[in-house]
């Protein structure tokens, strides 16, 4: 099947600091990819959907200065979250869209990033 | 706004047991409904999906039947597996297909002891 990628699989940063995650399709090409971020025993949120060659499209209450998301090819996007605090830390999870825009395309999950602020 | 609500966890049965896995939603217009797992250290896989009321979705023994008029899609195994440990999904999106914008329920943990 299909796979997607992130990178890093977790990290720990000091407050203050930013910090970039990768994901990555590494079998398909992807216009679409998807940003989730997920608290211990809740839901997935999704935070944005980025769309390559374009600006993402944020979800009401995503901060899009603090999360900043590039789309520059088919198969990476990037999640920076900047001056992260300890109130970010959590599970973020990247998914790419595969296929043409039709009822048939499928969203694939990457593995997710934890990411902890100290 | 569109929501939904599953059973919390751990569910944890012996192998070859049954599993339902309860499931509802709340949403405007007509919803697809979907289950998803996440196995230990992997991404969340697809495991079926139902696009319109009355419809079942199957696989790997797992069957869930979209309810319109309960508004729920419960997840039943009859036989379960240590391999079916994992983290279970319960989504829906206002598309036809999980390409849509996805709602996700807060997921339950399953195990299977041998």
């Amino acid at each position: 099947g299909a796979v997607v990628s992130q990178h890093p699989s977790w990290v720990i940063c000091k407050s203050g600091t930013s910090v970039k995650i990768e994901c990555r399709s590494l079998d398909f090409q992807a216009t679409t990819m998807f940003w989730y971020r997920q608290f211990p025993k809740q839901s997935l949120m999704l935070m944005a959907t980025s769309n390559e060659g374009s600006k993402a499209t944020y979800e009401q209450g995503v901060e899009k200065d603090k999360f900043l998301i590039n789309h520059a090819s088919l198969t990476l996007s990037t999640l920076t979250v900047t001056s992260a605090h300890p109130e970010d830390s959590s599970f973020y999870i990247c998914s790419a869209r595969r296929g043409s825009g039709g009822a048939s395309d499928t969203q694939y999950f990457g593995p997710g990033t934890r990411l902890t602020v100290l | 706004g569109n929501s939904v609500t599953q059973m919390e966890g751990p569910v944890t049965l012996s192998e070859e047991a049954f599993l339902t896995i309860n499931c509802t939603y709340t949403a405007t217009g007509y919803p697809s409904l979907f289950w998803y797992v996440q196995y230990p250290g992997e991404g969340l896989q697809l495991l079926l999906k139902a696009t319109k009321a009355d419809d079942k979705g199957s696989n790997k023994g797992f069957e869930a039947t979209y309810r319109k008029e309960t508004t729920s899609f419960h997840l039943e195994k009859g036989s379960v597996q240590v391999s079916d440990s994992a983290v279970y999904f319960c989504a829906l999106s206002e598309g036809y297909s999980s390409a849509s914008k996805i709602i996700f329920g807060s997921g339950t943990r399953l195990s299977i002891r041998p």
